[in-house]
This record gives structure tokens, C-alpha cells and sequence, in this order.
């Protein structure tokens, strides 16, 4: 099975900051690589998927890169409405999905 | 608008069984891939079922044996039949709508907690 590891596991910024989290595959998962937000008490909601492409209604300061085994999540300017835990999930066997365990974004 | 509404959650002993449902609107269900993701308490997301178009299903190893994921396309809505309750299926479990050609979730029900406890 893929393994998937975000770090860092927790991340305390200031609003207007530039972040960054990374997600590591334990193997090569070509561009199957989505990520999700999610707030206390919320369903996660989806933000990039495959690796770069923005969901709709997500603001542009979102954005992900990556290839093969490392991806990272981007945000350029932290606004209060980002601080939220952030999850990388692969689909490269199409018969499971792997979620990373989660960064918790904090406010400095 | 896409809407999942899910229901059956509850407290129940080890051992007991418990039935999901996830209650579509906005798209047919029989159209497309639908999953369970489930979270226990202060942790994070595990994929637990997927029932494709054409009815095929699929699980975690955690679950296989135990849950069952069907589907009622005259009500547009999705089933987790829960048997052999543990522990450590206590989760809030959400109803997720998967677009199969990207492997991403991109529409999510607000979850139903169960609580599995003696």
C-alpha cells in the first residue's frame, strides 16, 4: 500500500505569510494527488486537484506543485478564513484512496 | 446544487450493527462513484468504501467483512450496512461523491457520528 506523510504536522503562521506543506508518497503516484481543507466540526473540502488545478470557487492564492513522490501545498498570503487542517490524498491504485495524516495550520 | 445528507448515526454497543444513509441531491447517484470516508475522534481521514457505476464495490482491509456499501437508485441515495461494530469504528462518517477520472472527492455530506461503546 502507499503510505502518504505530510509535514510538518503543525504549522503556526501569522496572517499574511507565505506556506508551504509538503506530502510525500512512498512510491511514484504520477498526478493523483488532491487536497482538501477542513475547518472543527466541518466536512473537508475539496482544493487542488491533480496536483495543480484549482477547485472552483477556491481563491487563486491556493496553488500546488509537484511530481512523482513530493507535492506541496502553497498558500501565499495566509487569510484568517485558511487556518484549518490540510490533507494530501492519493488515487494511484484505483481500487483505495490514502490520505496523509493532516497539518494543522495555526494562527501565530 | 450538489447535496449529501447523511443519517443512521448513533451510540451503539460492540458487536451491533448500524445502517448509513446518504440521501443525494443535485446529481444521480447511478451516474456516477460514490465512497465513505469516515474520521475518528481528533484524527484523520480514512477511506472506507467505494461503489462504482456499474454497482462494483470496493473496501478497506479495516472494514471488508463487516460493512457493506449499497445503493437504491429509485432514492437516489447510498447505504453503509455496518455489522460486527468495534471500538475502533467509532467515527464520524462521510458520504463523498468521487470523480473517478481525477481520484478525488470533490463533494461531501456534513457526516453522521457513530459511537461504538459498551
Amino acid at each position: 500500500d502507499i503510505q502518504m506523510t505530510q509535514s510538518p504536522s503543525s504549522l503556526s503562521a501569522p496572517v499574511g505569510d507565505r506556506v508551504t506543506i509538503t506530502c510525500r508518497a512512498s512510491q511514484g503516484i504520477s498526478t493523483f494527488l488532491n487536497w482538501y481543507q477542513q475547518k472543527p466540526g466541518k466536512a473537508p473540502k475539496l482544493l487542488i486537484y491533480a496536483v495543480s488545478s484549482l477547485q472552483s470557487g477556491v481563491p487563486s492564492r491556493f496553488s500546488g506543485s509537484g511530481s512523482g513522490t513530493e507535492f506541496t501545498l502553497t498558500i501565499s498570503s495566509l487569510q484568517p478564513e485558511d487556518f484549518a487542517t490540510y490533507y494530501c490524498q492519493e488515487r494511484y491504485n484505483t481500487l483505495m484512496y490514502t490520505f496523509g495524516q493532516g497539518t494543522k495550520l495555526e494562527i501565530k | 446544487d450538489v447535496q449529501l445528507v447523511e443519517s443512521g448515526g448513533g451510540l451503539i454497543q460492540p458487536g451491533g450493527s448500524l445502517r448509513l444513509s446518504c440521501a443525494a441531491s443535485g446529481f444521480t447517484v447511478s451516474d456516477t462513484y460514490m465512497s465513505w470516508v469516515r474520521q475518528a475522534p481528533g484524527k484523520g481521514l480514512e477511506w472506507v468504501s467505494d461503489v462504482y457505476r456499474s454497482g462494483s464495490t470496493y473496501y478497506a482491509d479495516s472494514v471488508r467483512g463487516r460493512f457493506t456499501i449499497s445503493r437504491d437508485d429509485s432514492k437516489n441515495t447510498v447505504y453503509l450496512q455496518m455489522n460486527s461494530l468495534r471500538v475502533d469504528d467509532t467515527a464520524v462518517y462521510y458520504c463523498a461523491r468521487v470523480e473517478f477520472t481525477l481520484g478525488c472527492f470533490d463533494s461531501w455530506g456534513q457526516g453522521t457520528l457513530v459511537t461504538v461503546s459498551s
